[in-house]
């Protein structure tokens, strides 16, 4: 089955510096990548996706990109704020069953 | 849209006693996903359901789980005889069709004692 790793486990970055986060993968067939954070005691929520068909996403301050030749996908998050500090995990689709999540980088963005 | 519902919230359960866990998706999605997380951990893949049909349970314990999405109604996630390591917080989360994102629900803090 799919193989999900994630790194750092942890993050800590000072307000305003960029924080990066990679991920992945085992399974060459999968196409559809997402990111998803989660605070504390709350439910995880997309905070950006790609598929294999591009190499870079943007959505503000956040962007992802993917190198499937080596099977890896990164977040980028960039001019960091408090309120980024969160859980994030990458997923990975395991097609035709089921998503695949990373263990999870824990982010703390020192004020 | 009210979003991915799961209720209830908290669960508390006895040791030897049933949990019963519903999760009503997004309208339109007919693709429903449980995950459990345990604190400080990640989210580990139990069952996949589309309507009226288990895809993929390889995540699901095969003793004392079960899981179902009828024609009508919320999907529902079933424990049986629960233990304390049962303890956990499960998320189900829903989408249109395959490979698209997954909306999640607000969780059920499954508490055993």
């Amino acid at each position: 089955g799919e193989n999900v790793e994630q790194h750092p486990s942890t993050l800590s970055v000072q307000e305003g510096d960029s924080a990066v986060i990679k991920c992945t993968y085992s399974d060459s067939a999968s196409n559809y990548f997402p990111w998803y954070k989660q605070e504390l005691g709350k439910r995880p929520q997309l905070i950006i996706d790609i598929r294999s068909n591009v190499g870079e996403k943007k959505d503000q301050r956040i962007a992802v990109t993917l190198n499937k030749t080596a099977k890896h996908f990164s977040l980028h998050i960039t001019e960091t704020q408090p309120e980024d500090s969160a859980v994030y995990f990458c997923a990975v689709y395991n097609y035709g069953q089921n998503f695949v999540f990373g263990p999870g980088t824990r982010l703390s963005v020192l004020p | 849209n009210a979003g991915v519902m799961q209720n209830p919230r908290h669960l508390v359960r006895r040791r030897g006693q049933e949990a019963r866990l519903r999760c009503s998706p997004m309208k339109g999605h007919s693709h429903v996903y449980w995950y459990r997380q345990l604190p400080e951990e990640g989210l580990k893949f139990m069952v996949y359901l589309q309507k009226e049909n288990i895809i993929d349970e390889s995540g699901m314990p095969k003793e004392r789980f079960s899981a179902e999405f009828p024609k009508e109604g919320p999907s529902i996630l079933r424990i049986q005889q629960v233990v304390r390591g049962d303890s956990a917080a499960y998320f189900c989360a829903s989408s249109p069709q395959i490979e698209e994102k997954l909306f999640f629900g607000s969780g059920t803090q499954l508490s055993v004692l």
